[in-house]
């Protein structure tokens, strides 16, 4: 139902590393518009994790990587922690909403 | 610390009407656009109502358009969304975030305030 595609849930082991996909369309990610990457706890702000695609704002450890192509998006961690265990959400703009939309969410699991 | 603190959320009747609050500190609020995102109770994050620095231009998404008033008063760093015309659908947490929506990032977001919406 989000204009941004996630898959609700991705898991690993601590060390390991894991990637979430954001999957859009033309009017948004294969238009060209930059994605965003947040981190969620329940409870507490959400932090802004990779912003335009693939860089890091001060602070967010480098384990964070993003990267872009096409219609899609992806978030990597690699070097798993137990702290990681969080929901993450990409975010861009869709030209046909004329607004930002984000993905439904991914729930990280630190096995 | 750069910081958003929301206020005035809780449970309100359909049809009601409730009016948060986003209190802003240590940065010049004025030279941002603001946004208020919410997060219904087992969904994903939706971008509500965004406003330009100086108030002057507001936008918001189709679902709360002609419902829901967004504005801010730069003197008291203040954020606001008047929610008028309240239904079940708009139970959510809402968060303030600084930000514009039209490509770029959130960067700073509050902790939001629960608005529930039901009889």
């Amino acid at each position: 139902q989000s204009v941004l595609t996630q898959p609700p849930s991705v898991s690993g082991a601590p060390g390991q590393r894991v990637t979430i996909s954001c999957t859009g369309s033309s009017s948004n990610i294969g238009a060209g518009y930059d994605v965003h990457w947040y981190q969620h706890l329940p409870g507490t702000a959400p932090k802004l994790l990779i912003y335009d695609n693939n860089n890091r704002p001060s602070g967010v450890p480098d384990r964070f990587s993003g990267s872009k192509s096409g219609t899609s998006a992806s978030l990597a961690i690699t070097g798993l922690q137990a702290e990681d265990e969080a929901h993450y959400y990409c975010q861009s703009y869709d030209t046909s909403l004329s607004g930002s939309v984000f993905g439904g969410g991914t729930k990280l699991t630190v096995l | 610390e750069v910081q958003l603190v929301e206020s005035g959320g809780g449970l309100e009747q359909p049809g009601g009407s409730l009016r948060l609050s986003c209190a802003a500190s240590a940065f010049t609020f004025s030279n941002y656009a603001m946004s208020w995102v919410r997060q219904a109770p087992g969904k994903g994050l939706e971008w509500v109502s965004a406003i330009g620095g100086s108030g002057g231009s507001t936008y918001y998404a189709d679902s709360v358009k002609g419902r829901f008033t967004i504005s801010r008063d730069n003197y008291k760093s203040t954020l606001y969304l008047q929610m008028n015309s309240l239904r079940a659908e708009d139970t959510a947490v809402y968060y303030c975030a600084r930000g514009n929506p039209w490509g770029d990032p959130f960067d700073i977001w509050g902790q939001g305030t629960l608005v529930t919406v039901s009889s």
